[in-house]
C-alpha cells in the first residue's frame, strides 16, 4: 500500500517558473526521500530528509519537512525544461524494528515548458 | 561505476510462458530490491534482499514468482507461469543501506500476451 501520497498529480509551469510539489504521509517516519523518473527511465535519488530536521537544499532543490501534519514539500526553483519528468517521494517508517523499506507514492509528473 | 544493470530491456512473451528477469547491483552494494511499477499500481515492492538472503517477499505473489540472488552480484526475479496482469516495468535497485537511497536500474518493460 502506498504510505505517501504527491499532490498535484500533474503540473504543468514554463521555464524559469518555481515548481512546488507535495507529500502526504500517514506514519510516523525515520526519513524521506525525494525521487525523479524521466520517462522510460528507473528513478533517480534526488534527496533525503531525516525526521529531525526541517529543511534540506540541494542546487535548486528545496525539500521541508513537517512531522507533525505529516507533509513534505520538494521546490524546484528557476525550472528548466530537463526538469519535466515524474517525481515521487518515499518514507521510510519509524517503526523500531529492523524490517526498513521504501515505500513510494504514485508521483507527479511535472512538465516545463520551453 | 557502470550502475545497476538489467536485462532484458525488453520482453514480450505469451501468457503461460516462464520469464527470468536479471539483475547485477552496483559492487559493494549488500542490500538488492524489486519493484514492480504500473499506472494503476504505481511503484510497488515486490522482495528485498540483505547480503544474498530475503528479507522481505511479503509483496510479491509466491504461487508464480521466485527471487533469487545467488552471489553478491546477481539476482533473478522469475515469472512462472507469466499472465497478462504482469505486464509492467520491473526495476532492480540496490543500495548499501534499506534506509538510505537506492539505486535504480534502467528497468525491464515486460509485455505477456
Amino acid at each position: 500500500s502506498q504510505q505517501g501520497e504527491e499532490d498535484p498529480q500533474a503540473l504543468s509551469i514554463q521555464e524559469g517558473e518555481n515548481a512546488t510539489m507535495n507529500c502526504s504521509y500517514k506514519t510516523s517516519i525515520n526519513n524521506l526521500q525525494w525521487y525523479r523518473q524521466n520517462s522510460g527511465r528507473g528513478l533517480v535519488h534526488l534527496i533525503l530528509i531525516r525526521s529531525n530536521e526541517r529543511e534540506k537544499h540541494s542546487g535548486r532543490l528545496r525539500v521541508t519537512l513537517d512531522t507533525s501534519k505529516k507533509s513534505s514539500s520538494l521546490l524546484i526553483t528557476a525550472s528548466r525544461a530537463a526538469d519535466t519528468a515524474s517525481y515521487f517521494c518515499a518514507t521510510v517508517p519509524n517503526s523500531g524494528g529492523s524490517n526498513y523499506k521504501l515505500t513510494f507514492g504514485k508521483g507527479t509528473l511535472l512538465t516545463v515548458n520551453p | 561505476d557502470a550502475g545497476v544493470i538489467q536485462s532484458p530491456r525488453h520482453e514480450v512473451t505469451e501468457m503461460g510462458q516462464e520469464v527470468t528477469l536479471r539483475c547485477k547491483p552496483i559492487s559493494g552494494h549488500d542490500y538488492l530490491f524489486w519493484y514492480r511499477q504500473t499506472m494503476m499500481q504505481g511503484l510497488e515492492l515486490l522482495v528485498y534482499f540483505n547480503n544474498k538472503a530475503v528479507m522481505d517477499d511479503s509483496g510479491m505473489p509466491k504461487d508464480r514468482f521466485s527471487a533469487k540472488m545467488p552471489n553478491a552480484s546477481f539476482s533473478t526475479l522469475k515469472i512462472q507461469p507469466s499472465e497478462p496482469r504482469d505486464s509492467a516495468v520491473y526495476f532492480c535497485a540496490s543500495s548499501v543501506d534499506s534506509t538510505i537511497e537506492q539505486y535504480f536500474g534502467p528497468g525491464t518493460r515486460l509485455t505477456v500476451t
